[in-house]
């Protein structure tokens, strides 16, 4: 089955400055990756995804990148604010409807 | 429109005891799924309900069952429960009618905890 993994499992960053997270995944199946964002005890929302017939997407100060043929894709956020702050998890699908595989999670803190 | 609602919130059981969960899909969406997520850890599948059968499972024992009800509500159900079954239990919804685009609607989740 699909595995997921992420890091760094912990990043810090100071306001303003960018923080990347990068993911793996190991099923060449995989067509959809979304990424999730979780703050402290509240429920993950959706914040960006991509599928992979796209190799980069952005929307305001996030962007993923996705390189099928190395199994990777990373979220990049720009210009980090105290409210970016939160559990950041990426994932893996074979499609938009089919069972979604979460990584282990990054816990982003941006100092301000 | 009303989100994705689980209950109870929060509950403790003793090792052995059953428990169920219960899940209401956000309006309009017809697939159902449940996750794991145990304290620090990512959201682990549990498995999935499409139109009322299971349409895919995770790494987990026969001991985890679900249903899904005609109006796609849904329950998880957990037998003969154990210390490690403590968590956060997640449903999310989502309108996969082969047209979705993909985006899982969670509920706040009902934190389980097995003493």
């Amino acid at each position: 089955g699909e595995n997921v993994e992420q890091h760094p499992s912990t990043l810090s960053v100071q306001e303003g400055d960018s923080a990347v997270i990068k993911c793996t995944y190991s099923d060449s199946a995989s067509n959809y990756f979304p990424w999730y964002k979780q703050e402290l005890g509240k429920r993950p929302q959706l914040i960006i995804d991509i599928r992979s017939n796209v190799g980069e997407k952005k929307d305001q100060r996030i962007a993923v990148t996705l390189n099928k043929t190395a199994k990777h894709f990373s979220l990049h956020i720009t210009e980090t604010q105290p409210e970016d702050s939160a559990v950041y998890f990426c994932a893996a699908s074979e499609t938009s409807y089919d069972k979604v595989i979460f990584g282990p999670g990054t816990s982003l803190s941006v100092i301000p | 429109e009303t989100g994705v609602t689980q209950s109870p919130t929060h509950l403790i059981k003793t090792r052995g005891q059953q428990v169920t969960l219960r899940c209401s899909s956000q309006s309009g969406h017809n697939t159902v799924s449940w996750y794991q997520q145990a304290l620090g850890q990512g959201p682990q599948f549990i498995f999935q309900y499409y139109r009322e059968e299971e349409n895919g499972r995770g790494n987990f024992p026969p001991r985890f069952s679900g249903l899904q009800f005609p109006n796609y509500s849904s329950e998880l159900n957990v037998n003969a429960l154990e210390l490690d079954d403590s968590a956060l239990y997640l449903c999310a919804s989502s309108p996969t009618d082969r047209g979705g685009t993909g985006e899982l609607f969670f509920g706040e989740g009902s934190r389980l905890t097995v003493l």
